[in-house]
């Protein structure tokens, strides 16, 4: 089967800095991108992993090892409006295409 | 520049009932995508067209159908509801298959 293990919640303060780990699990793999949803509206990325390494957009750092099947999502200078939910997905090569497997999401709250 | 729209953003249907979901991708888009989110849960694939091709399809019923215009435009089509198709149904659209996916805000069925 093809699953994403991601934790469903994690809890910060403001300027704090979390880590959001992510495990995969699929029959192919063309890299580990993230997302962050705000209330159930639009997903947007924020990262994307081809290769091993950690790639760093800003605030916003993505790790990714390949030989583990696992990646990390690194927020820093956290703000309240950072709370939101953040979605590990892997691109399912087999397909050829442009499918995207999510993991269940990881609800971030960040507290004053 | 105009993001991916959806629409209708918000509908109530009834059992067995059918449902028509549309999409407009950013302009120069040529790939659509359609995801179905489940409250609580990760975006799963449903479809992808490119080039008014379907390029890939996930583990939907036949119930489920789709099809892209010559506008590259796309429709999401539903027979015959059952109360599990409630959820955020979301279009990505993205220059080819294999590039970044940039989400519409989705439109939220509700089926009673």
């Amino acid at each position: 089967g093809q699953s994403l293990e991601q934790p469903s919640e994690v809890t910060a303060v403001e300027g704090a800095i979390v880590q959001i780990n992510c495990t995969y699990q699929t029959s192919g793999f063309y890299g580990l991108s993230w997302y962050q949803q705000h209330d159930g509206g639009a997903p947007t990325f924020l990262s994307y992993n081809g290769l091993d390494g950690l790639e760093e957009t800003g605030r916003f750092s993505s790790f990714l090892s390949r030989s583990d099947s696992y990646g990390y999502l690194l927020l820093q200078e956290l703000q309240m409006k950072d709370s939101a939910s953040y979605f590990c997905a892997v691109r399912d090569q087999s397909n050829q295409g442009g499918k995207l497997i999510f993991g269940q999401g990881t609800e971030l709250s960040v507290k004053p | 520049d105009a993001g991916v729209t959806q629409s209708p953003t918000h509908l109530i249907k009834t059992r067995g009932q059918h449902v028509t979901l549309r999409c407009s991708p950013i302009s120069g888009h040529k790939s659509v995508s359609w995801y179905q989110q489940v409250l609580g849960q990760g975006p799963q694939f449903i479809f992808q067209y490119y080039e008014k091709e379907e390029r890939g399809r996930g583990n939907f019923p036949d119930r489920f159908s789709a099809r892209q215009f010559p506008n590259y435009s796309s429709e999401l089509n539903v027979n015959a509801l059952l109360l599990g198709d409630s959820a955020l149904y979301l279009c990505a659209s993205s220059l080819a298959p294999s590039e970044e996916l940039f989400f519409g805000e989705g439109s939220r069925l509700t089926v009673l």
